[in-house]
């Protein structure tokens, strides 16, 4: 059983460009979250979302991300007109509840930096 | 939410315990207690969590005060993998398992 995918595990924007961080879950899984680690910093809740619906945003910044779960498909966050504050980690993790014992499995991340 | 106290960091040697400490003075009587670790430039990885009993499992015991105010997790013969952060979460019952990442403890293994 495939563990949790993210690709690209690397990507390089300039400043003003898109970014687009694709999260595939474990099979079987239909629940996924969003972190995000900035440079000597700790891991940060961003976004909760099952499918075709986002149930927690609270972490995310106001402007410029976005993400989503479509019924088919790999989760996508979706960062615009990236800034060098953006540069970070970002690792995306699947559970197959959602409930509190669950397990969460997180991705190897995406690792952002920003030009 | 409740919070966590860990210290900075631990040091152990190579196939010794090693016994990371929690502090939740705070914790409600529905309220998880989660670890995870983060190896570097890796993501999180589950270890183990309870709620009021001891528990183990292949990778750790975590041990749980009586009043729930403190826990222990306990890798019982440290490798030079188990050097990473140790996070220590609390997660209401309630909840759907948001979790919210402190500094953790820096495991450092000596050989």
């Amino acid at each position: 059983n495939a563990g949790v995918m993210q690709n690209p595990r690397h990507l390089v924007r300039r400043r003003g460009q898109e970014a687009r961080l694709r999260c595939s879950p474990m099979k079987g899984h239909s629940h996924v979250y969003w972190y995000r680690q900035l440079p000597e910093e700790g891991l940060k809740f961003m976004v909760y979302l099952q499918k075709e619906n986002i149930i927690d945003e609270s972490g995310m910044p106001k402007e410029r991300f976005s993400a989503e779960f479509p019924k088919e498909g790999p989760s996508i966050l979706r960062i615009q007109q990236v800034v060098r504050g953006d540069s970070a980690a970002y690792f995306c993790a699947s559970s197959r509840t959602g409930g509190t014992t669950d397990t969460q499995y997180f991705g190897p991340g995406t690792r952002l930096t920003v030009l | 939410d409740a919070k966590t106290t860990q210290p900075n960091s631990m040091e152990s040697n190579e196939e010794e315990p090693v016994h990371l400490p929690c502090n939740h003075s705070t914790i409600s009587g529905t309220d998880y207690i989660h670890w995870y670790r983060q190896l570097p430039s890796q993501g999180p990885e589950y270890v183990i969590h309870g709620l009021t009993s001891n528990v183990n499992n292949r990778m750790a015991s975590l041990a749980i005060a009586e009043d729930r105010k403190s826990s222990t997790l306990i890798l019982h013969r440290a490798t030079l993998r188990d050097a990473a952060v140790y996070y220590c979460i609390l997660i209401r019952a309630d909840s759907w398992g948001k979790l919210q990442f402190g500094a953790g403890t820096q495991v450092v293994v000596t050989p």
